[in-house]
Formats: C-alpha cells, sequence, structure tokens
C-alpha cells in the first residue's frame, strides 16, 4: 500500500511569505503528526490531528497551525516566514492517536527560507 | 513534562565493535520508549519498542526505570548499522492525550 505522502518535497521562500505542505496519510490511518528536523534540534512536535481535531500543539509560535481533513489529509502552513524556520518538515502517520502507536514517516518537505 | 536526552551527538566505531547508544528520560509515569532509525536517503522509521521485547537487526534495548534508561545495543557493529538514530518516549500530557517526544539523535558512524 502506498505510504505516507508529502508535497512539495522541496521549496524555497523568502522571509515575510507564508508556506502551505500537505501530508496524505498511509489508507486506514487517522492520525497524522507534524515534526519539525533540524541538525541541531532534531525532531520538534509541532502538532498532532484526529479525525480533524488538534489533540496537542508543541511549543512553536502561533505562525504555525495546521488542520485535518475528513479523508484524514492534514496541511500545515507558517505564515510570516522567518530564516529559522528552515527545516526539514515530517508528516506522520498512524491508525490511532501517537503514543503507543507506531508512527510511518513521509519523506518530508525540505524548506529553506531565505 | 517528558524530556528525551541523548547525550552523544556523533558515536564512531569499527565494524565488529560493541555499540549502545545511550538514551535517558524524563517523566513522571509510566513511559512507552522506542527507538528509530534513519538510514541515508531514506525515511524515519521503527526500529523497536520496549513492549516488544525483541531484537531486531540484532539491537537490542532494555527499559531501566531505576536509572530512567532506554540504552540500545548491539554486540558486533556493522557497516550498514550506520545511520541516525532517535530514541522517543510516550508520555500523557496534561491534556489526557499521549504525545510522542524525540531526542535529538545520535549519529551512528561504523567504519570497516
Amino acid at each position: 500500500k502506498a505510504g505516507v505522502t508529502q508535497t512539495p518535497r522541496y521549496l524555497i521562500k523568502t522571509r515575510g511569505q507564508q508556506v502551505t505542505l500537505s501530508c496524505s496519510p498511509i489508507s486506514g490511518h487517522r492520525s497524522v503528526s507534524w515534526y519539525q528536523q533540524t541538525p541541531g534540534q532534531g525532531l520538534q512536535f509541532l502538532f498532532e490531528y484526529f479525525s480533524e481535531t488538534q489533540r496537542n500543539k508543541g511549543n512553536f509560535p502561533g505562525r504555525f497551525s495546521g488542520r485535518q481533513f475528513s479523508n484524514s489529509r492534514s496541511e500545515m502552513n507558517v505564515s510570516t516566514l522567518e530564516l529559522g524556520d528552515s527545516a526539514l518538515y515530517l508528516c506522520a502517520s498512524s491508525v490511532e492517536p501517537s503514543g503507543a502507536n507506531v508512527l510511518t514517516f513521509g519523506a518530508g518537505s525540505r524548506l529553506t527560507v531565505l | 513534562a517528558q524530556r528525551v536526552t541523548q547525550p552523544e551527538k556523533l558515536l564512531s566505531v569499527f565494524k565488529g565493535a560493541p555499540v549502545e547508544l545511550k538514551c535517558n528520560y524524563s517523566y513522571s509515569g509510566s513511559p512507552e520508549l522506542f527507538w528509530y532509525v534513519q538510514y541515508s536517503r531514506q525515511r524515519l522509521q521503527l526500529l523497536l519498542r520496549h513492549i516488544s521485547r525483541e531484537s531486531i537487526k540484532g539491537f537490542t534495548a532494555d527499559l531501566n526505570k531505576g536509572e530512567t534508561s532506554f540504552h540500545l545495543k548491539k554486540p558486533f557493529a556493522q557497516e550498514e548499522d550506520s545511520a541516525m538514530y532517535y530514541c522517543a518516549l510516550s508520555g500523557r500530557m496534561n491534556t489526557g492525550f499521549q504525545k510522542l517526544v524525540f531526542g535529538t539523535g545520535t549519529r551512528l558512524l561504523v567504519s570497516p
């Protein structure tokens, strides 16, 4: 079966712009989690959605937002981009909410902010 | 608050040598612990979880609640073990929901 699909894979933006990233989970998976991966900080939890509801949110500013649709696909948005937002954004899905459930990760969306 | 600490950013060993990647955690409840691995140009994937108590690719990890540790071990490292390893903890937040928190990762480099 198809894995977790993230689009776009690469994108370049300038400071002040906004960006929307998309994640399609594995068929049948209803939970989607987002992480920011950087060399210095590792994986930082952004948020998790389950059945279109945000269950958890990490310690990121309000510029970072997300949503989940009825088909479990999820999007995350970053507004007013800053240089420090440059990172690999990973999406992961699981059948039920994360925790004891194993996460299946996508390949990521690499964002570069100039 | 739940926290995962991986003290080593880089661990370099020779092929055939024993490997131990350290992971310490901070959590007041009963944790669920995992090791995830990311090989070069591959996706992050689960290596093992403590509740399974299994050996994957020769790796094992034992949960030590007294020392709050979940170190990953392998008696004889192979070159194909070179990868980035992340320890992760699942704990219940104040919201009542569980959250998976990752450490900063340790890069394992196995030289021939």
